[in-house]
């Protein structure tokens, strides 16, 4: 048990579909944070969150639209996406942006 | 931008040898990472390197630092089972809040 928790834990949609993934963290962090993991490539960082506020946006996609509406939780919205986003997507939080992150279980997405 | 080369990529070893997993970076970083990740699973944090010289020990796992020569390295004694995992180090640039992931060595220990 991390602390950290990720809905849906697996997800299929097709390209004209709108969905949201979700974490939580129940380890009283301030920072935040959204991660891309596809096979073959190193993890990516998409998005960092501080104190609610955005403080990293490593030229997303516009498709892909982060929201942290407190600082325990932190969804990413999905919308007219494509298969190469198809991907393993992890949260994480740490107590301030500088320390160790921990990362939630991921929510494995296909996208048809 | 900093870039993490993690080498090797896949190490097949057998139980009870000793080997050594190297992360090198290219430009300045304050701070370095190594995580565990076991298939299907997610990351667990191994060790945090704060200062050039550090070094960590954590039973059969052991990380260090050269800030100098942007090099860390992540050894396994006496190799078990239950080691076998993807194993990622991640710096932190100088300055910037963001990490930088390897690509991962997997490790797998052959009984």
């Amino acid at each position: 048990e991390t602390g950290v928790t990720q809905t849906p834990r697996h997800l299929v949609m097709g390209m004209t579909n709108k969905k949201s993934l979700k974490c939580e963290q129940h380890l009283g962090h301030n920072a935040m944070y959204w991660y891309k993991q596809s096979a073959k490539k190193p993890l990516e960082l998409m998005f960092v969150y501080s104190l609610e506020e955005r403080v990293e946006n490593n030229s997303v996609p516009s498709r892909f639209s982060p929201e942290c509406p407190n600082s325990s939780h932190l969804f990413l919205h999905l919308h007219t996406l494509q298969p190469e986003d198809s991907a393993l997507y992890l949260c994480a939080s740490s107590p301030d942006i500088e320390e160790t992150q921990y990362f939630g279980p991921g929510t494995r997405l296909l996208v048809l | 931008e900093l870039k993490v080369e993690q080498n090797p990529l896949f190490l097949s070893m057998q139980e009870g040898k000793n080997y050594t997993i190297y992360c090198n970076y290219s430009t300045t970083s304050d701070r370095l990472y190594w995580y565990r990740q076991d298939p299907g699973k997610s990351l667990e944090s191994l060790f945090v390197l704060l200062s050039n010289g550090a070094v960590k020990q954590e039973g059969r796992l052991m990380a260090s630092l050269d800030t100098k020569a942007r090099l860390s390295t992540l050894h396994i004694t006496a190799a078990v089972h239950d080691l076998s995992a993807t194993y990622f180090c991640a710096p932190r640039e100088a300055g910037n809040e963001k990490l930088t992931f390897g690509t991962g060595t997997r490790l797998t220990i052959i009984p």
